[in-house]
């Protein structure tokens, strides 16, 4: 099983700052299956980025997704309001599939 | 629109089943693979199961292996989720997930079910 790693576990940021989230897998990941996932309290989580680095249907160009084999990262280039959330990577290229544990972006 | 609506969820006793369902719309169920991911409370996210389109291969993470049953009705653009021998540390919300055409993650996801395992 491939064991997915995010940090930092919490990122206290203001709005219009850069947030930078990293995310290192266990083994390499075949032909970059990385996504990342936004999620609000009680709300589903949100694809933002498949393939490493491509932007999902909708997902505003702030988002970007970059990194291969083990270590991926996801930026916010400005933070937005609604970008305070929970972000999840995801590897898909082998099987169990697994979620990091998840990275807290919040309000300094 | 996709729409992903699951039902189902409850309190449930130790060792007792439920059945979760995922009604979809807005798109051709039937072409596409289903997921259940979980989540308990305060917790990540966790893969549970997935099906083919057609229903014709299933696979499950471990720790739900031989207690859960992945299923679909392509007439009826329902999935299900058949959970037997439950255990305290099956207490979570419940997502069914589509999968996208690219690969294994999901693009659309529903809005959730709990599931209580207490007695």
């Amino acid at each position: 099983e491939i064991v997915l790693t995010q940090s930092p576990g919490t990122l206290s940021l203001s709005p219009g700052e850069r947030a930078t989230l990293s995310c290192r897998a266990s083994q390499s990941l075949t032909s970059s299956f990385l996504a990342w996932y936004q999620q609000k309290p009680g709300q589903a989580p949100r694809l933002l980025i498949y393939g490493a680095s491509s932007r999902a249907t909708g997902i505003p160009d702030r988002f970007s997704g970059s990194g291969s084999g083990t270590d991926f990262t996801l930026t916010i280039s400005r933070l937005e309001p609604e970008d305070f959330a929970v972000y999840y990577c995801q590897q898909y290229g082998s099987s169990p599939l697994t979620f990091g544990q998840g990275t807290k972006v919040e309000i300094k | 629109e996709v729409q992903l609506v699951e039902s189902g969820g409850g309190l449930v006793q130790p060792g007792g089943s439920l059945r979760l369902s995922c009604a979809a719309s807005g798109f051709t169920f039937s072409s596409y693979w289903m997921h259940w991911v979980r989540q308990a409370p305060g917790k990540g996210l966790v893969w549970v199961a997935r099906i083919k389109s057609d229903g014709s291969y299933t696979n499950y993470a471990d720790s739900v292996k031989g207690r859960f049953t992945i299923s679909r009705d392509n007439a009826k653009n329902t999935l299900y989720l058949q959970m037997n021998t439950l255990r305290a540390d099956d207490t979570a919300v419940y997502y069914c997930a589509r999968e996208d055409w690219g690969g294994d993650y999901f693009d659309y996801w529903g809005q959730g079910t709990l599931v209580t395992v207490s007695s």
